[in-house]
């Protein structure tokens, strides 16, 4: 099946510093890839959508000068987090649309747990 | 209003048990959902698509009341292996998910 290659699976940074998150399809072509965070026992909530070689459109109350989106390539998408904040600490998750899989097209990656001290 | 609404839980059932709860959604319009199970600290993994008409798999049943706006998620025979959170999900040309239901099947 499909498969989203989700790097790094933890991450702890320093204040003011940024960390970039990488997802890659690894079998087939993302054609749009959604990024999702998620706090302690809270939902997924849908940061940003990005469609390969166009900006990415991001939700209501997210800023997009600090959560940077590039999708360059069919296979690889990154989310940076330009000067983290301990309140940008959370699990962030990728899902890529466009895999041939019973999950609709939506293949998620492993997450990435973001501690900011 | 959030677009989907869960009970939180705890449910805290044993093993064998049968184990059952709802997610509510406020867009009348919306036509695809899903169940999907997440573990601690884990990325949520699709557990099956919901249908109109009710659906199973295996010792899961999922079912869509449209008039009542209100999907359901049933769980028979429990398994330890069942203790996660599982999220109501609803595809409005992307993803939205609720806080999740969480279970712990007990021995």
């Amino acid at each position: 099946g499909a498969v989203v290659s989700q790097h790094p699976s933890w991450v702890i940074c320093k204040s003011g510093t940024s960390v970039k998150i990488e997802c890659r399809s690894l079998d087939f072509q993302a054609t749009t890839m959604f990024w999702y965070r998620q706090f302690p026992k809270q939902s997924l909530m849908l940061m940003a959508t990005s469609n390969e070689g166009s900006k990415a459109t991001y939700e209501q109350g997210v800023e997009k000068d600090k959560f940077l989106i590039n999708h360059a390539s069919l296979t690889l998408s990154t989310l940076t987090v330009t000067s983290a904040h301990p309140e940008d600490s959370s699990f962030y998750i990728c899902s890529a649309a466009g895999g041939q899989t019973a999950n609709y097209g939506y293949t998620f990656g492993s997450g990435t747990r973001l501690t900011v001290v | 209003r959030k677009e989907v609404e869960q009970d939180p839980g705890p449910f805290n059932v044993p093993e064998g048990a049968t184990v059952a709860f709802n997610c509510t959604y406020s867009n009348s319009a919306s036509q695809s959902f899903f169940w999907y199970r997440q573990d601690c600290r884990k990325e949520p993994k699709l557990l099956m698509s919901v249908y109109s008409s009710g659906n199973e798999d295996g010792r899961f049943t999922a079912q869509l009341n449209r008039a009542s706006q209100y999907i359901s998620l049933l769980i028979r025979d429990s398994k330890l292996s069942d203790s996660a959170t599982y999220l109501c999900v609803h595809n409005d040309y992307k993803l939205s998910f609720g806080a999740g239901t969480t279970v712990t099947v007990r021995a």
